[in-house]
């Protein structure tokens, strides 16, 4: 069964430093997605992108984020200075018929 | 905006059957979904209706929808250990529009 890939699995980072996350998408997928779920908590919507641009994203998603698929088959979220709220579990989806999640990357900012 | 509420916890004994509640508040919601997160794991898509149907069964799972109320729940039959994780309903307008999700339901069985 088709899966979506996410690296790493863990990271960890001082705070104000850049961090990328990755996902290869389910290849026919066309919607991409990134969510986070902060421990214990709800989660969260950050940014959907389609067709080579953001096509919604929330509150969360300031300055601080960008996403981009910089070689057509990778999807990468970038947050440029890392703050400690940003630590959270960062999930990764792609959509074509239906919805597939990847397996998380965990953010640690110390 | 949208909001999709959910108790926190449940707990059941092993082999009753486990309902788990969800509300929401968008009236045009269209898919509604339930994701089962294992500790330290992903979301695991186990179940989905769409907004024109009142039930959905597959194998142990039973999907009730109360369009009306906007109430949705999941039944597991037959509860089991393996069934111990957090359970998330979810909702979209569309296929492939964002999801809101819910606050997500702590299930422990009880032996």
């Amino acid at each position: 069964e088709p899966e979506v890939t996410q690296t790493p699995s863990h990271q960890v980072t001082q705070m104000g430093q850049e961090v990328i996350l990755r996902c290869v998408p389910i290849s026919n997928h066309l919607y991409f997605y990134w969510y986070r779920q902060i421990l214990g908590q709800k989660v969260e919507f950050l940014v959907s992108f389609y067709n080579n641009e953001i096509s919604e994203k929330s509150e969360i998603f300031d300055d601080q984020f960008s996403v981009e698929r910089p070689d057509g088959s990778n999807f990468t979220l970038k947050i440029r200075s890392t703050k400690l709220e940003d630590s959270a579990m960062y999930f990764c989806a792609t959509a074509g018929y239906g919805y597939t999640f990847g397996s998380g990357t965990r953010l640690t900012v110390v | 905006g949208e909001d999709v509420e959910q108790s926190l916890f449940l707990s059941v004994r092993e082999g009753d059957s486990s309902v788990i509640n969800c509300t929401y508040t968008d009236s045009s919601s269209t898919y509604l979904y339930w994701y089962k997160q294992e500790p330290g794991a992903g979301l695991q898509l186990l179940t989905y209706i769409f907004s024109n149907m009142d039930m959905k069964q597959d194998q142990r799972l039973t999907v009730l929808l109360n369009k009306k109320d906007k109430h949705l729940s999941l039944r597991i039959a037959d509860t089991q250990t393996g069934d111990s994780a957090i359970y998330f309903c979810a909702e979209a307008d569309f296929g492939n529009e964002k999801l809101t999700f819910g606050t997500g339901t702590r299930l422990t069985i009880i032996p």
